[in-house]
This record gives C-alpha cells, sequence and structure tokens, in this order.
C-alpha cells in the first residue's frame, strides 16, 4: 500500500454539486492532516487542516477517520474557481515532514 | 509580503552545466523543505534542513544533489551536471518548529535542461 493515496480524478462536476474526495494513509501513526490546492502552474497551497473531530471552513468540511485510515475533503456549492488539483499532506507522530498524495483533479463546469 | 521566497522563477541550463535554486524561509520559520514536481506527478521530498544542519536528505538523489541552509542566507539546492531528466519544478516550503505544523510554499523554480 503507498503511504498516501489519492484518486486522481478527474471530477468533472457542474457548478453548484456537492464533490467529496477521499485520501488514504498507510502509517496509522500519522498525526498531522493538511488538504492543500494546486492550481496549474503554481505552488501548492494550504486549504486548511485536519482535526480529530472534523472541521468545517465555509463550504469546504474537512474529516478524518483514522480506524479505517482516511481523510476526506467535501466542497459544497461548486464554484467554477474551485477547479483545481487537491492535495492531502501527512506527517507521522514526531515528524515535521509531510508526505503527499498525487492529487484530485476537479473541474468544475459551467 | 513575508511568504516563502524562491528565485530564480525560471531557469534554463545545458546538460552538464550546475543549477543553484534559492530559498529563503518564511519569516520565523526555521524549517526548509525542498520538493520536486513532475508534469503530472506528486510532490516528491527531497531533503529538509534546519539552520547550518540536515535533517534528513533521504530523497535526494546521493549523486549531483547537494543542499545546504547557512546561518546567514538562503537555503540553496545544487544540482551539479545536469542531465534533462532534471527538469522540473522545484519547490522550496519552510514551516515553524512545531509538530502539527503546516508547510507554507514558494512559488517554485521551473528548471529546463535542453
Amino acid at each position: 500500500r503507498k503511504e498516501v493515496e489519492q484518486d486522481p480524478g478527474p471530477f468533472n462536476v457542474p457548478e453548484g454539486a456537492t464533490v467529496a474526495f477521499n485520501c488514504t494513509y498507510s502509517n496509522s501513526a500519522s498525526q498531522s492532516f493538511f488538504w492543500y490546492r494546486q492550481d496549474c502552474r503554481k505552488e501548492p497551497k494550504l486549504l486548511m487542516s485536519v482535526y480529530s473531530s472534523g472541521n468545517e471552513d465555509g463550504r469546504f468540511t474537512a474529516q478524518l477517520n483514522r480506524a479505517s485510515q482516511y481523510i476526506s475533503l467535501l466542497i459544497r456549492d461548486s464554484k467554477l474557481s474551485d477547479s483545481a488539483t487537491y492535495l492531502c499532506s501527512i506527517a507521522g507522530a514526531g515528524s515535521y515532514q509531510l508526505t503527499f498524495g498525487k492529487g484530485t483533479k476537479l473541474s468544475v463546469i459551467p | 509580503n513575508a511568504g516563502v521566497m524562491q528565485n530564480p522563477r525560471h531557469l534554463v541550463r545545458r546538460r552538464g552545466q550546475e543549477a543553484r535554486l534559492r530559498c529563503s524561509p518564511m519569516k520565523g520559520h526555521s524549517h526548509v523543505y525542498w520538493y520536486r514536481q513532475l508534469p503530472e506527478e506528486g510532490l516528491k521530498f527531497m531533503v529538509y534542513l534546519q539552520k547550518e544542519n540536515i535533517i534528513d536528505e533521504s530523497g535526494m538523489p546521493k549523486e549531483r544533489f547537494s543542499a545546504e541552509f547557512p546561518k546567514e542566507g538562503p537555503s540553496i539546492l545544487r544540482i551539479q551536471q545536469v542531465v534533462r531528466g532534471d527538469s522540473a519544478a522545484y519547490f522550496c516550503a519552510s514551516g515553524a518548529d512545531s509538530y502539527n505544523s503546516p508547510l507554507h510554499f514558494g512559488n517554485g523554480t521551473r528548471l529546463t535542461v535542453t
């Protein structure tokens, strides 16, 4: 099993739709979880941290399932500007270093 | 804006030349990471440094690649005798001295080897 795995997509969804991505990880000792967004030929930008109890930021909701070792990102009311690649990243216990998934590509269509 | 600063944005080198990529971390950050990204690929960890110390270089090729983060000045990723396969986007990220802190990325250096 790869360290961090994501469905590469692409996910093509209409404006206003709700879309969800999952990211599985192999190291059960992982402690820190984040979602990043990367636009074409740009740097990754932090979207949100993922907390054990789940957290929400506007239209975005992140959840952690430790038992099944995955994190998820839910986007409600998709906008055209949400089109990007979404990267999950994970750090092990006592580690500063983040391991990234290959990303899931989202295209929001008018 | 005291974000992560990388330069140059674009770098073209002929095969066999040397490439030097620079990164200044975000103000207050003491940890620097270098990642490489090939087209349509994910971010691959290369090296993790703190001031004057290489903490983890497990992702960096043993030959031709080196990295430093001196007491004064930016972190440098150096690639000697570049080959076409070195063409990629190289991202630097910095983080605070704290577990559970996210990394913040610079806008990258796009290296093209001709």
